[in-house]
């Protein structure tokens, strides 16, 4: 199995300032396709996850323009370019290059 | 408008069985892979199953020979039979959809929580 490890495990932010999220996988996650299968997804509390980025960098529907990923290979990273209070949840990455499908452990995000 | 409604959960005793079923709506199940993944209380996400549009289905080695994938076209459903249930199967359950020919989740249900427990 793929093993998904994000850091920090958890990251305190004051409003309007970035934040930037890591993610690590123990192998290549670009398929013979030429396609790169990391995707970003946000937990709000109480919430069920929501899609933020797919393929390593496009963003999903209505998500702000302030969230933003890049990476390749086995190193990916999220960025929130101005945190804002609605950004308070939990962040995975997840990886579909092979199943099982496989998800980081999470970086709580909270507002100072 | 993509919609996914889990239902099925509950209480029951370690050992026992439950089917879970996610009606979908805005579009047809049959037409995307689609999964289940669990999140036991204050832990992380856990994919469990996928069925894909071909019929195939794979499950984390957790719950393998335990849990059945399945879908009823005509009913716009997605199911997942829960056999043998043991306490550390706890968790809100939630139904996902892909994208084209992607299996991770690009929509998500609002879960629905299983307990086992005597």
């Amino acid at each position: 199995d793929i093993v998904m490890t994000q850091t920090p495990l958890s990251l305190s932010v004051t409003p309007g300032q970035p934040a930037s999220i890591s993610c690590k996988s123990s192998q290549s996650l670009l398929k013979s396709t030429g396609k790169t299968h990391l995707y970003w997804y946000q937990q709000r509390p109480g919430q069920p996850p929501q899609l933020l980025i797919y393929e390593v960098s496009n963003r999903f529907s209505g998500v702000p323009d302030r969230f933003s990923g890049s990476g390749s290979g086995t190193d990916f990273t999220l960025k929130i370019s101005r945190v804002e209070a609605e950004d308070v949840g939990i962040y995975y990455c997840v990886q579909s290059t092979q199943l099982p499908l496989t998800f980081g452990g999470g970086t709580k995000v909270e507002i100072k | 408008e993509v919609q996914l409604v889990e239902s099925g959960g509950g209480l029951i005793q370690p050992g026992g069985s439950l089917r879970l079923s996610c009606a979908a709506s805005g579009f047809t199940v049959n037409s995307y892979h689609m999964s289940w993944a669990r999140q036991a209380p204050g832990k992380g996400l856990e994919w469990v199953s996928v069925i894909y549009t071909g019929g195939s289905a794979y499950y984390a080695d957790s719950v393998k020979g335990r849990f059945t994938i399945s879908r009823d076209n005509s009913q716009n459903t997605l199911y997942l039979q829960m056999n043998s249930l043991r306490p550390e199967d706890t968790a809100v359950y939630y139904c996902a959809r892909g994208s084209g020919s992607v299996t991770a989740p690009y929509y998500w249900g609002q879960g629905t929580l299983v307990t086992v427990s005597s």
